[in-house]
């Protein structure tokens, strides 16, 4: 399995409280990925990075931001959580273009 | 809105059946994936096609390209009920650095 880890695994967190999620990978890949999976939308994407402090928006950005300091840490912020924000949020990591991307276990996260 | 459609949203089928299941895209691509979800894991990669290419097997598992209708299926032969996930095919666009999902397929195999 590829050396990726998503912390915490689960969290619940009160409305407007700050919350940090971490991907972290030991596979010294270049690209990653934040995504959150809802039912009937699939998949989709928050935020990517293409290298150490290269981020950019994904499709559904708003109210979240990112930070990639370190080649193997991805993290993802949600400022001030909101129960729309209640997801499972993925992290996936890609060596280059052509290659698979490895995905964490998820995170399951609750806003009450 | 997402670049991948996954089409049938959900496909029941008794083992030993064929399985297949489509997919559809916007925009020009570099390659297509598509990848496995079991309930309540995270997703594992099956198969990359590039766009160069209109076929591709890996096992039971074949997946065809249509660039020209920016399609692709994803057929899965001789079905087990341990095949029982959601499927869903990935793109990479613009500028290649963005991985995007569709919807996904949902099937389900009787045994």
């Amino acid at each position: 399995d590829a050396g990726i880890t998503q912390s915490p695994r689960h969290k619940v967190t009160e409305t407007g409280t700050p919350v940090t999620l971490r991907c972290h990978q030991t596979e010294n890949h270049r690209y990653m990925y934040w995504y959150r999976q809802d039912p009937g939308h699939g998949l989709r994407l928050i935020h990517y990075s293409y290298g150490v402090k290269d981020t950019d928006k994904g499709e559904v950005s708003d109210g979240y931001s990112v930070s990639r300091s370190k080649t193997e840490d991805f993290l993802l912020t949600l400022e001030s959580a909101t129960s729309s924000q209640t997801s499972v949020y993925f992290c996936a990591i890609r060596k280059d273009e052509n290659t698979e991307a490895f995905f964490g276990q998820g995170t399951r996260l609750t806003v009450v | 809105s997402q670049q991948g459609e996954e089409d049938p949203q959900a496909l029941s089928i008794q083992e030993g059946e064929n399985a297949t299941m489509n997919c559809s895209y916007k925009t020009s691509i570099n390659n297509l994936q598509w990848y496995r979800q079991n309930s309540g894991r995270g997703l594992v990669h099956l198969i990359l096609i590039r766009s160069n290419e209109r076929e591709k097997h890996s096992g039971r598992l074949r997946v065809t390209l249509d660039t020209s209708k920016k399609s692709s299926s994803l057929l899965i032969t001789a079905s087990r009920a341990a095949d029982t996930a959601s499927y869903f095919c990935a793109t990479y666009t613009g500028s290649a650095r963005q991985l995007t999902f569709g919807s996904g397929t949902q099937l389900t195999v009787l045994p």
